[in-house]
């Protein structure tokens, strides 16, 4: 099994709203990331995390709050998002953090009204 | 301050010849590379990676040369085939420090029947 799994694949959803995105990996890897994807650019990195401690937080607003309840799931947890939030947010997986390769999940597109 | 950088948005290539894709970076530290590929609303697939000790890697059409004096990498596909057309984008990150994996801007590569 060398998948990620992400849902939901689409999301629309209020600025008043609060919702959650998944992410299940069971290939046994103890990193995972969040990813934001707008069009026409690259990945830009969110969150980081390392046995299921957070790394990284690359100043995201607090509107974005990531949850790592074991070494196979991750969330993001979406709350009052903004209009400029909607993107492509991509969760990825790896055996450990660096000078690894990346296991991409194919994403949730998120559209924030 | 962009450290990895793919200065070819855009490239068309005939089916069946070579596709060069190139990237620069400027950070020394990076000593591990990967190319992805990407088909939009999708999450990026790796193709293939090169480490700092070795200046080429081949994996069947595809293969990624590092020329660390130069700070350059370039991906060749051959022959190239309609189902490469895709966005590449190359990567970077170093074993030491920042546990972050660095994107580059992107190619769009368009493969002519």
């Amino acid at each position: 099994d060398t998948e990620v799994t992400q849902t939901p694949k689409h999301l629309v959803m209020g600025m008043t709203n609060k919702k959650s995105l998944k992410c299940e990996q069971h290939m046994g890897h103890r990193a995972m990331y969040w990813y934001k994807q707008k069009a026409k650019k690259p990945p830009e990195l969110m969150f980081v995390y390392s046995y299921e401690k957070l790394s990284i937080n690359e100043s995201v607003p607090s509107r974005f709050s990531p949850e790592c309840p074991n070494s196979s799931l991750l969330n993001l947890h979406l709350h009052a998002l903004q209009p400029e939030d909607s993107a492509l947010y991509l969760c990825a997986s790896s055996r450990r953090t660096r000078g690894e390769k990346l296991f991409f999940g194919s994403g949730t597109q998120l559209s924030v009204l | 301050d962009q450290q990895v950088k793919q200065n070819s948005p855009s490239l068309s290539v005939q089916e069946g010849r070579i596709s060069i894709l190139n990237c620069d970076y400027t950070n020394s530290m990076f000593d591990y590379f990967l190319w992805y590929k990407k088909y939009p609303a999708e999450g990026p697939t790796f193709l293939i990676s090169i480490s700092s000790i070795k200046d080429k890697n081949e994996d069947g059409r595809f293969t990624v040369f590092l020329n660390k004096s130069a700070k350059h990498l370039s991906l060749h596909i051959v022959p190239s085939q309609p189902g490469d057309s895709a966005v590449y984008f190359c990567a970077a990150s170093a074993s030491f420090g920042n546990e972050k994996l660095t994107f580059g801007t992107g190619t769009r590569l368009t493969i002519i029947p």
